[in-house]
Protein backbone atom coordinates (compact mmCIF):
# COMPACT_ATOMS: atom_id res chain seq x y z
CA UNK A 1 0.00 0.00 0.00
CA UNK A 2 1.70 3.41 -0.94
CA UNK A 3 1.81 5.65 1.77
CA UNK A 4 2.47 9.55 1.03
CA UNK A 5 4.19 11.36 4.69
CA UNK A 6 4.79 15.23 4.52
CA UNK A 7 6.58 17.06 6.88
CA UNK A 8 6.38 19.41 8.95
CA UNK A 9 2.73 19.21 9.46
CA UNK A 10 2.50 22.47 10.68
CA UNK A 11 5.08 25.31 9.76
CA UNK A 12 4.92 29.26 11.19
CA UNK A 13 7.38 31.32 9.73
CA UNK A 14 8.57 34.82 9.02
CA UNK A 15 8.26 36.88 6.08
CA UNK A 16 11.68 36.69 4.35
CA UNK A 17 13.03 33.39 5.52
CA UNK A 18 13.63 30.41 3.81
CA UNK A 19 12.32 26.85 4.66
CA UNK A 20 12.05 23.34 2.84
CA UNK A 21 8.59 21.04 3.13
CA UNK A 22 9.18 17.26 2.83
CA UNK A 23 7.32 14.77 0.78
CA UNK A 24 8.44 11.16 1.58
CA UNK A 25 6.30 7.79 0.19
CA UNK A 26 6.61 4.39 0.57
CA UNK A 27 6.52 2.58 -3.18
CA UNK A 28 8.18 3.13 -6.89
CA UNK A 29 6.72 6.36 -8.28
CA UNK A 30 7.80 8.95 -10.96
CA UNK A 31 5.22 10.69 -10.81
CA UNK A 32 4.82 13.43 -7.93
CA UNK A 33 2.08 16.50 -7.68
CA UNK A 34 1.87 19.22 -5.81
CA UNK A 35 -0.96 21.53 -4.64
CA UNK A 36 -2.15 24.50 -2.91
CA UNK A 37 -5.17 24.65 -0.54
CA UNK A 38 -6.79 27.97 0.54
CA UNK A 39 -9.14 27.29 3.52
CA UNK A 40 -12.27 26.57 2.48
CA UNK A 41 -11.11 26.43 -1.07
CA UNK A 42 -10.28 23.76 -4.00
CA UNK A 43 -6.52 22.72 -4.63
CA UNK A 44 -4.65 24.17 -6.70
CA UNK A 45 -2.18 22.52 -8.91
CA UNK A 46 1.38 23.98 -8.35
CA UNK A 47 3.47 21.94 -9.87
CA UNK A 48 4.10 18.56 -11.96
CA UNK A 49 7.39 16.70 -11.46
CA UNK A 50 7.46 13.59 -13.93
CA UNK A 51 10.94 11.99 -13.51
CA UNK A 52 13.93 11.81 -11.89
CA UNK A 53 15.96 15.10 -10.55
CA UNK A 54 12.99 16.98 -12.05
CA UNK A 55 12.73 20.39 -11.09
CA UNK A 56 10.27 23.56 -11.22
CA UNK A 57 10.29 27.05 -9.90
CA UNK A 58 7.41 29.03 -9.92
CA UNK A 59 7.81 32.59 -8.11
CA UNK A 60 9.15 31.78 -4.53
CA UNK A 61 8.11 28.22 -4.66
CA UNK A 62 10.18 25.37 -6.28
CA UNK A 63 10.11 21.72 -6.26
CA UNK A 64 12.41 18.68 -7.03
CA UNK A 65 11.60 14.77 -6.93
CA UNK A 66 14.23 11.82 -6.25
CA UNK A 67 12.79 9.26 -6.95
CA UNK A 68 15.98 6.78 -5.80
CA UNK A 69 15.49 8.68 -2.08
CA UNK A 70 10.92 8.69 -3.07
CA UNK A 71 11.43 12.24 -1.70
CA UNK A 72 10.50 15.52 -3.09
CA UNK A 73 10.92 18.64 -1.43
CA UNK A 74 9.18 22.12 -1.80
CA UNK A 75 11.28 24.87 -1.29
CA UNK A 76 9.95 28.88 -0.10
CA UNK A 77 12.17 31.21 -1.11
CA UNK A 78 11.88 34.45 0.85
CA UNK A 79 8.27 34.29 2.40
CA UNK A 80 5.56 36.24 2.20
CA UNK A 81 1.99 36.28 3.99
CA UNK A 82 0.39 35.20 0.50
CA UNK A 83 1.79 32.08 0.63
CA UNK A 84 -0.25 31.40 3.40
CA UNK A 85 -1.91 28.04 2.71
CA UNK A 86 -1.91 24.16 3.33
CA UNK A 87 0.34 22.45 0.78
CA UNK A 88 -0.28 18.60 -0.31
CA UNK A 89 1.99 16.44 -2.36
CA UNK A 90 0.25 13.51 -4.71
CA UNK A 91 1.52 10.73 -5.90
CA UNK A 92 0.27 8.81 -8.63
CA UNK A 93 -0.76 5.59 -7.82
CA UNK A 94 -0.58 3.65 -11.39
CA UNK A 95 2.53 5.20 -11.91
CA UNK A 96 0.87 5.95 -15.48
CA UNK A 97 0.76 9.77 -15.18
CA UNK A 98 -2.74 9.76 -15.48
CA UNK A 99 -3.14 11.84 -12.47
CA UNK A 100 -6.71 9.17 -11.83
CA UNK A 101 -5.61 7.57 -8.28
CA UNK A 102 -3.83 9.77 -6.29
CA UNK A 103 -2.55 9.57 -2.97
CA UNK A 104 -1.94 12.54 -0.60
CA UNK A 105 0.06 13.44 1.94
CA UNK A 106 -1.65 14.57 5.43
CA UNK A 107 -0.65 17.91 4.10
CA UNK A 108 1.45 21.01 5.37
CA UNK A 109 -0.19 24.16 6.68
CA UNK A 110 2.10 27.15 6.21
CA UNK A 111 1.44 30.20 8.40
CA UNK A 112 3.62 33.21 7.63
CA UNK A 113 3.98 36.06 9.71
CA UNK A 114 5.30 39.62 9.82
CA UNK B 1 -14.90 27.99 -19.02
CA UNK B 2 -16.53 26.40 -15.96
CA UNK B 3 -14.07 23.43 -15.30
CA UNK B 4 -15.01 20.94 -13.11
CA UNK B 5 -18.74 22.15 -11.16
CA UNK B 6 -19.40 20.33 -8.13
CA UNK B 7 -23.64 20.65 -6.93
CA UNK B 8 -24.57 21.25 -4.19
CA UNK B 9 -21.68 23.17 -2.01
CA UNK B 10 -23.31 22.29 1.04
CA UNK B 11 -25.50 19.69 2.25
CA UNK B 12 -27.00 18.12 5.84
CA UNK B 13 -28.57 14.80 5.16
CA UNK B 14 -29.84 12.37 8.55
CA UNK B 15 -28.63 9.44 8.95
CA UNK B 16 -29.98 6.59 6.80
CA UNK B 17 -30.94 8.79 3.99
CA UNK B 18 -29.87 8.88 0.60
CA UNK B 19 -28.51 11.60 -1.69
CA UNK B 20 -26.22 11.99 -4.99
CA UNK B 21 -23.45 14.29 -5.23
CA UNK B 22 -23.03 16.11 -9.06
CA UNK B 23 -19.91 16.37 -10.49
CA UNK B 24 -19.48 17.33 -13.86
CA UNK B 25 -16.59 18.96 -16.37
CA UNK B 26 -16.50 20.51 -19.71
CA UNK B 27 -13.20 19.66 -20.43
CA UNK B 28 -13.32 16.96 -22.14
CA UNK B 29 -11.50 14.98 -19.55
CA UNK B 30 -11.48 11.41 -19.68
CA UNK B 31 -10.56 10.39 -16.18
CA UNK B 32 -12.77 11.73 -13.44
CA UNK B 33 -12.09 10.98 -9.47
CA UNK B 34 -14.13 11.44 -6.04
CA UNK B 35 -11.60 12.31 -2.97
CA UNK B 36 -13.14 13.39 0.34
CA UNK B 37 -11.04 15.09 2.69
CA UNK B 38 -11.29 14.94 6.63
CA UNK B 39 -9.14 16.82 8.98
CA UNK B 40 -5.82 15.89 9.59
CA UNK B 41 -6.01 13.43 6.90
CA UNK B 42 -5.59 14.61 3.62
CA UNK B 43 -7.81 13.29 0.93
CA UNK B 44 -8.40 10.01 0.06
CA UNK B 45 -10.02 8.23 -3.19
CA UNK B 46 -13.20 7.21 -3.26
CA UNK B 47 -13.89 6.25 -7.10
CA UNK B 48 -12.76 6.74 -9.72
CA UNK B 49 -13.64 6.49 -13.80
CA UNK B 50 -11.42 6.63 -16.75
CA UNK B 51 -13.81 6.36 -19.43
CA UNK B 52 -17.98 6.17 -20.04
CA UNK B 53 -18.79 2.95 -18.56
CA UNK B 54 -15.43 2.32 -16.75
CA UNK B 55 -15.30 3.07 -13.01
CA UNK B 56 -12.95 1.36 -10.28
CA UNK B 57 -12.63 1.79 -5.81
CA UNK B 58 -10.51 3.68 -4.29
CA UNK B 59 -8.90 3.82 -1.11
CA UNK B 60 -12.40 4.37 0.79
CA UNK B 61 -15.33 3.33 -1.40
CA UNK B 62 -17.74 1.47 1.47
CA UNK B 63 -20.78 3.31 1.09
CA UNK B 64 -20.80 5.20 -2.17
CA UNK B 65 -21.55 3.94 -5.51
CA UNK B 66 -20.51 5.81 -8.76
CA UNK B 67 -21.36 5.27 -12.60
CA UNK B 68 -20.03 7.30 -15.57
CA UNK B 69 -22.55 7.42 -18.08
CA UNK B 70 -21.31 10.17 -20.11
CA UNK B 71 -17.98 11.57 -20.25
CA UNK B 72 -18.95 15.19 -18.41
CA UNK B 73 -20.84 13.44 -15.41
CA UNK B 74 -19.26 11.75 -12.49
CA UNK B 75 -22.01 11.20 -9.70
CA UNK B 76 -20.97 9.98 -6.10
CA UNK B 77 -24.21 8.29 -4.38
CA UNK B 78 -24.40 7.85 -0.86
CA UNK B 79 -26.67 5.09 -0.07
CA UNK B 80 -27.47 5.46 3.60
CA UNK B 81 -25.92 8.24 5.04
CA UNK B 82 -23.83 7.70 8.31
CA UNK B 83 -22.14 10.46 10.45
CA UNK B 84 -19.01 8.87 9.20
CA UNK B 85 -19.75 9.97 6.10
CA UNK B 86 -19.34 13.98 7.43
CA UNK B 87 -16.30 15.52 5.36
CA UNK B 88 -15.84 17.36 2.27
CA UNK B 89 -15.69 15.87 -1.23
CA UNK B 90 -13.71 16.78 -3.84
CA UNK B 91 -14.93 15.22 -7.66
CA UNK B 92 -11.85 16.18 -9.83
CA UNK B 93 -10.75 15.60 -13.65
CA UNK B 94 -7.74 15.06 -15.86
CA UNK B 95 -6.82 14.04 -20.06
CA UNK B 96 -6.02 10.53 -19.19
CA UNK B 97 -4.45 8.39 -21.02
CA UNK B 98 -4.55 10.46 -24.44
CA UNK B 99 -2.17 12.53 -22.95
CA UNK B 100 -0.05 11.53 -20.69
CA UNK B 101 1.33 13.43 -17.53
CA UNK B 102 -1.33 15.63 -16.64
CA UNK B 103 -2.40 17.17 -13.37
CA UNK B 104 -6.00 16.41 -11.71
CA UNK B 105 -8.41 19.82 -11.90
CA UNK B 106 -10.43 19.98 -8.78
CA UNK B 107 -14.14 21.17 -8.19
CA UNK B 108 -14.82 23.38 -5.59
CA UNK B 109 -15.99 20.75 -3.12
CA UNK B 110 -19.69 19.57 -1.31
CA UNK B 111 -19.17 19.99 2.10
CA UNK B 112 -21.73 17.33 3.98
CA UNK B 113 -22.88 16.77 7.48
CA UNK B 114 -24.51 13.68 8.43
CA UNK B 115 -26.57 14.55 11.90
Amino acid sequence: ELKVEQNPLFLSMQEGKNYTIYCNYSTTSDRLYWYRQDPGKSLESLFVLLSNGAVKQEGRLMASLDTKARLSTLHITAAVHDLSATYFCAVDSLNTGTASKLTFGTGTRLQVTL
Amino acid sequence: NAGVTQTPKFQVLKTGQSMTLQCAQDMNHEYMSWYRQDPGMGLRLIHYSVGAGITDQGEVPNGYNVSRSTTEDFPLRLLSAAPSQTSVYFCASNRGRSLMNTEAFFGQGTRLTVV
